[in-house]
């Protein structure tokens, strides 16, 4: 069974610019989270969508949104980036509702 | 909102001793206890998780502990090998309705393994 994946690996950004991210989870999976990871805040959940809704959200602003597709593929957006999103994004896919995360290797986005 | 404290930040031990890597959290509706590794350029791997109805959960060489009443919950692991060092995390999560869980991380203990 295919893994989490996620596209881009590797991007850079300049201040102002905006990005979108892609996820697609392990088939069978409904759920998708996103989650920062920095080395001064460590992994911090942004949000979480089942069904194409979002069920879930954490203290981010709203500069950074997310959604997600029939086919659970989601996307997130950030806009007007800042120096300090610069971060790997980790998407992660759940089955069903036992809390398991299932991590892509994520997303790296640096801000210049 | 939830707080999970991770201690130690950095662990070294010889491979075949074991390691142990404690957290506390603050929530006491907190139900769910997984722990994660990531190695180097990959995305956190679940390793073991442990729910609020069980005391202790084990896996091999890898078990989990989880005190309610103290909060705290601590991952051991026994015989290491040079493959067990990577960061390591625990998380603690409240199920918010409708199966959505909503993980809160420690900062991560880096274990070194040295053969």
């Amino acid at each position: 069974k295919a893994g989490v994946t996620q596209t881009p690996r590797y991007l850079i950004k300049t201040r102002g610019q905006q990005v979108t991210l892609s996820c697609s989870p392990i088939s069978g999976h409904r759920s998708v989270s996103w989650y920062q990871q920095t080395p001064g805040q460590g992994l911090q959940f942004l949000f979480e969508y089942f069904s194409e809704t979002q069920r879930n959200k954490g203290n981010f602003p709203g500069r950074f949104s997310g959604r997600q597709f029939s086919n659970s593929r989601s996307e997130m957006n950030v806009s007007t980036l800042e120096l300090g999103d610069s971060a790997l994004y980790l998407c992660a896919s759940a089955p069903s509702d036992t809390g398991e995360l299932f991590f892509g290797e994520g997303s790296r986005l640096t801000v210049l | 909102g939830e707080n999970v404290e991770q201690h130690p930040s950095t662990l070294s031990v010889q491979e075949g001793d074991s390691a142990v890597i404690k957290c506390t959290y603050s929530d006491s509706a907190s139900n769910y206890f997984p722990w994660y590794k990531q190695e180097l350029g990959k995305g956190p791997q679940l390793i073991i998780d442990i729910r609020s109805n069980v005391g202790e959960k084990k896996d091999q060489r890898i078990a989990v502990t989880l005190n309610k009443t103290a909060k705290h919950f601590s991952l051991h692991i026994t015989e290491t090998q040079p493959e067990d060092s990577a960061v390591y995390f625990c998380a603690a999560s409240i199920e918010s309705g409708a199966g959505s869980y909503q993980l809160t991380f420690g900062k991560g203990t880096k274990l070194s393994v040295i053969p």
